[in-house]
């Protein structure tokens, strides 16, 4: 069955930057667009942007035009995000989300930690 | 602030009908996708409803969506406790920034 697998928990300095991996497996990579979540403690879900890996179209939210890259590699059947400038606000748990049905998100990756701190 | 708004808390006995609510402010609801989701402490999202009434394959028929006007509602019928969650309304339209998500509902079993 379609899976999403993340890559592990990061500890970032505050002005770094991460990279988090999400590994598509059971479905046609091409065939869906992947799109990054993420949830701070405690808060709901916020979308962050999506990528067609079948033309690698992007979009991102204005929230974070600024400092957020997706790209996938098509052989690897990975998609990667690419968050800058971290601040302590970016602490939180981010997920990669198949887009199925329009913008419904039908299969989730387990997620990835990521901790802001110096 | 989230344009769509739910209410923190919610709560049944086994066997009961509860109802999840999702309010915009502006008419988003009544032309948008909406979508709902539950959570388990811990895990990610599942989706369990999309384009206001859509049950993907897997989810039991005891969850069901509908909307009136520029509001939405997750039903959820036989309430099991294996229920008890966090249950979250999105919506799509073209005049947001993407994909936006409500405040989020606790549920209880009692």
């Amino acid at each position: 069955q379609a899976q999403l697998v993340q890559s592990g928990a990061e500890v970032k300095e505050p002005g770094a930057s991460v990279t988090i991996s999400c590994g598509a497996s059971g479905y046609t990579f091409i065939g869906y667009t992947i799109h990054w979540v993420r949830q701070a403690p405690g808060q709901s879900p916020e979308w962050m942007g999506w990528i067609n890996p079948g033309n690698v179209n992007t979009q991102y939210s204005q929230k974070f035009q600024d400092r957020l890259t997706i790209t996938s590699d098509t052989l690897a059947r990975k998609v990667y995000m690419k968050l800058t400038s971290l601040r302590s606000e970016d602490r939180a748990i981010y997920y990669c989300a198949r887009g199925q049905y329009g913008w419904a998100f039908d299969v989730w990756g387990q997620g990835t930690t990521v901790s802001v701190s110096s | 602030q989230s344009v769509l708004t739910q209410p923190p808390s919610a709560s049944g006995t086994p066997g009961q009908r509860v109802t999840v609510s999702c309010s915009a402010s502006s008419p988003i609801l009544a032309t948008g996708s909406i979508i709902w989701y539950q959570q388990f402490p811990g895990a990610a999202p599942k989706l369990l409803i999309y384009d206001e009434n859509q049950r993907p394959s897997g989810v039991p028929d005891r969850f069901s969506g509908f909307k009136s006007g520029s509001s939405a509602s997750l039903a959820i019928s036989g309430l099991q406790s294996e229920d008890e969650g966090v249950y979250f309304c999105a919506v799509w339209h073209g005049s947001l920034d993407g994909v936006v998500f409500g405040g989020g509902t606790r549920l209880t079993v009692l």
